[in-house]
C-alpha cells in the first residue's frame, strides 16, 4: 500500500500563478487534512475534510481552496500565489476523529 | 482555547545522554495524546500515542512517554539517545469532540556523535 501520496514533491511558482497540490490515499480513511509547515512555527491546519463532499476551514485557509469529491483524493488549490505561501505542505489522513494522523511526504513550494 | 506547549525549542545532547522533552496541554476533559518525529527532509511519523489505560506508553526506537493527568503533561523520554535521533519532535493533542489535532510548535533535537 502506498499510504498517502503527494505530488509534486517540489515546485517553484511565480507570484500570481496558480497550482494544485495533489493528495491521494489508499487507506480508506474518512478524515483528510492539509497542513503547512514553516520553520519554528509548527504545523498550521489549512483545510480538512471528514468525508467525501464535506470540507471545512482550518486555522489558515486564506488563499487556498479544497475539494473532496472522492474518499481517496483531497487536492489543495492555490489561486494567485504569493511569497507568503512559500512553505512545505503536508497532506494527512485519519481513520476517524481522535485517531492518529498519517502523513504524506510533503510538497516544498517556493513562490518567487 | 485548547493549546499545546512544548517547553524546549532546541535541545543539543551528546550520544548516550538521556532525553526528556516537555509537553503540556490545556484541556480538562478526555484527551488523546501523540508524539510525532520528523527526521531531516522527511514527513512526520508517529512515535507513540496514548488513548487510555497505562499512563506510561512505550513507542518505537526506545522512546516512551508518561501521561500525568494532574499536570496536563505528556513528556517524552529516552534513556540514551543516538545520533540517528536527531530530528524535530512534535507533541499533539486531540481533545474532546475536536475533529482536529492541536499541535505544539516542535522541539529540534540535535545529537552530537
Amino acid at each position: 500500500n502506498a499510504g498517502v501520496t503527494q505530488t509534486p514533491k517540489f515546485r517553484i511558482l511565480k507570484i500570481g500563478q496558480s497550482m494544485t497540490l495533489q493528495c491521494t490515499q489508499d487507506m480508506n480513511h474518512n478524515y483528510m487534512y492539509w497542513y503547512r509547515q514553516d520553520p519554528g512555527m509548527g504545523l498550521k491546519l489549512i483545510y480538512y475534510s471528514v468525508g467525501a463532499g464535506i470540507t471545512d476551514k482550518g486555522e489558515v485557509p486564506n488563499g487556498y481552496n479544497v475539494s473532496r469529491s472522492t474518499t481517496e483524493d483531497f487536492p489543495l488549490r492555490l489561486e494567485l500565489a504569493a511569497p507568503s505561501q512559500t512553505s512545505v505542505y503536508f497532506c494527512a489522513t485519519g481513520e476517524r476523529m481522535n485517531t492518529e494522523a498519517f502523513f504524506g511526504q510533503g510538497t516544498r513550494l517556493t513562490v518567487v | 482555547a485548547q493549546s499545546v506547549s512544548q517547553h524546549n525549542h532546541h535541545v543539543i545532547l551528546s550520544e548516550a545522554a538521556s532525553l526528556e522533552l516537555g509537553c503540556n496541554y490545556s484541556y480538562g476533559g478526555t484527551v488523546n495524546l501523540f508524539w510525532y518525529v520528523q527526521y531531516p527532509g522527511q514527513h512526520l511519523q508517529l512515535l507513540l500515542k496514548y488513548f487510555s489505560g497505562d499512563p506510561l506508553v512505550k513507542g518505537i526506537k526506545g522512546f516512551e512517554a508518561e501521561f500525568i493527568k494532574s499536570k496536563f503533561s505528556f513528556n517524552l523520554r529516552k534513556p540514551s539517545v543516538q545520533w540517528s535521533d536527531t530530528a524535530e519532535y512534535f507533541c499533539a493533542v486531540n481533545a474532546g469532540n475536536n475533529r482536529k489535532l492541536i499541535w505544539g510548535l516542535g522541539t529540534s533535537l540535535a545529537v552530537n556523535p
